[in-house]
């Protein structure tokens, strides 16, 4: 069965600090895809970075970085000197490559305060 | 521009009463799915579609009904609803299934039933 838990419900950190939203995936597929999503108070869904089972090289996108290791079956999501208009709800997610769900965590809820 | 739309956005109802969440996409996509977000459990796959007249069933499918007449629309059928189904619905689509798709999501749809 695949699975994904994001075990951090909610965090709350003051503006300019860096912070790690964890995601720990479980799956017997050996093709599979990794997605982050973000939700803003605003409610719709922002697509920020998929990542497929080959590819495990790190990504940074501005200040947005994403760490996939398959060995502990994590793609954790580190945001560096956040800001206020980075507070959200985070989802990750995981596919694989037969059907089209996405099998989504918890969310961690995510508090930047000025 | 490409989009899902979704109608209403937002909507209150009473127990029992029958209605519709329309779901249309312009991007001429095979698969369209239907989810809903509760706070704590993510979001869950309701129903999806691989095609016109090809519907399944996802995670959670008990008291909603779907339909794919056309290959643009996707409704929410809610036959009976409770307050249980209470929740934040989104649609989305993809040109195909298999997670090295996009999947886009509409801006959701808030229900509440009383």
């Amino acid at each position: 069965a695949q699975k994904v838990t994001q075990a951090q419900t909610e965090i709350s950190v003051v503006e300019k600090e860096d912070v790690t939203l964890d995601c720990v995936y479980e799956t017997r597929d050996t093709t599979y895809y990794l997605f982050w999503y973000k939700q803003p108070p605003s409610g719709e869904l922002v697509f920020l970075i998929r990542r497929n089972s080959f590819d495990e090289q790190n990504e940074i996108s501005g200040r947005y970085s994403w760490n996939f290791q398959k060995s502990t079956s994590s793609f954790n999501f580190t945001i560096t000197a956040s800001q206020v208009v980075d507070s959200a709800v985070y989802f990750c997610a995981l596919s694989n490559n037969q059907g089209g769900k996405l099998i989504f965590g918890q969310g961690t809820e995510l508090s930047v305060k000025p | 521009e490409a989009q899902v739309t979704q109608n209403p956005r937002y909507l209150i109802t009473v127990t029992g009463k029958k209605l519709t969440v329309t779901c249309s996409q312009n991007m001429n996509h095979e698969y369209m799915s239907w989810y809903r977000q509760d706070p704590g459990l993510g979001l869950r796959q309701i129903y999806y579609s691989m095609n016109v007249e090809v519907t399944d069933k996802g995670d959670v499918p008990e008291g909603y009904k779907v339909s794919r007449k056309e290959k643009r629309n996707f409704p929410l059928i809610l036959e009976s609803p409770s307050p249980n189904q209470t929740s934040l619905y989104f649609c989305a689509s993809s040109l195909g299934t298999g997670g090295n798709y996009e999947q886009y999501f509409g801006p959701g749809t808030r229900l509440t039933v009383t």
